[in-house]
């Protein structure tokens, strides 16, 4: 069965500094992955997909994510955090069992201080 | 552009009473659509997802149901209500085929009393 893991509940990070939100995932075949942020009481919003091709994928907002094959990771990174990227951040996979769902992580919240 | 609506954006509904969520998408035909219910502002639970008019599958509920009585409206339904219904209740779209990220919808918070 697909999944994936975001170890981390929270995030704390200063203002400037890079920061990383971490995922694991376990799928059987190609994995087609996802990170998505939600600030408080609103919806998700798409940041930056894998699906093939580079490693390194380039999302909004100046966040990018890199795939790692061995290590099974997906990670979230952005050179330098903001305050207004404080927020609800989830990784996701979709389902590779002929269904059309996407699965979800647990989320992580990130906390960016000034 | 492709925009998705969700109302009512907030609801109070005593147990027991009957609930109907509606989430219409414009600007794209044929979408997959999807239904997930947030607790405490934290993971994701899917309840319903459909790839077609009248094509529903669930996931979860017991007194949860769904119904796509067009191509782009997804409607969310319930007989009575229990306290743990509460909850913030987002709909979703993708493209119907290939893999394609999800759009979501505003939210709608649900609170049973």
């Amino acid at each position: 069965a697909q999944s994936v893991a975001q170890p981390e509940d929270q995030v704390n990070v200063a203002e400037g500094n890079p920061l990383t939100v971490k995922c694991t995932y376990s799928v059987s075949g190609n994995p087609y992955l996802f990170w998505y942020v939600q600030y408080p009481n609103r919806g998700l919003q798409f940041l930056l997909k894998y699906i093939t091709g580079d490693n390194l994928v380039k999302g909004s907002y100046g966040f990018e994510a890199e795939f790692n094959k061995s290590q099974t990771s997906f990670h979230l990174k952005k050179p330098s955090a903001l305050v207004s990227d404080s927020a609800l951040y989830f990784c996701a996979v979709r389902d590779h069992s002929g269904t059309y769902k996407y699965i979800f992580g647990t989320g992580t919240r990130l906390k960016v201080l000034a | 552009s492709q925009t998705i609506h969700q109302w009512p954006a907030t609801l109070v509904q005593p147990v027991g009473s009957p609930l109907s969520l509606e989430c219409t998408v414009e600007g794209t035909s044929n979408p997959n659509l999807y239904w997930y219910r947030q607790a405490a502002g934290r993971g994701l639970q899917l309840l319903f997802y459909s790839v077609g008019i009248g094509q529903i599958s669930s996931e979860v509920p017991q007194n949860l149901s769904a119904s796509r009585p067009q191509d782009r409206q997804f409607i969310l339904s319930s007989k009575k209500l229990l306290l743990s219904d509460s909850g913030f209740y987002l709909c979703a779209w993708t493209r119907g085929q290939g893999v394609y990220e999800q759009y979501f919808g505003p939210g709608t918070r649900l609170t049973v009393t």
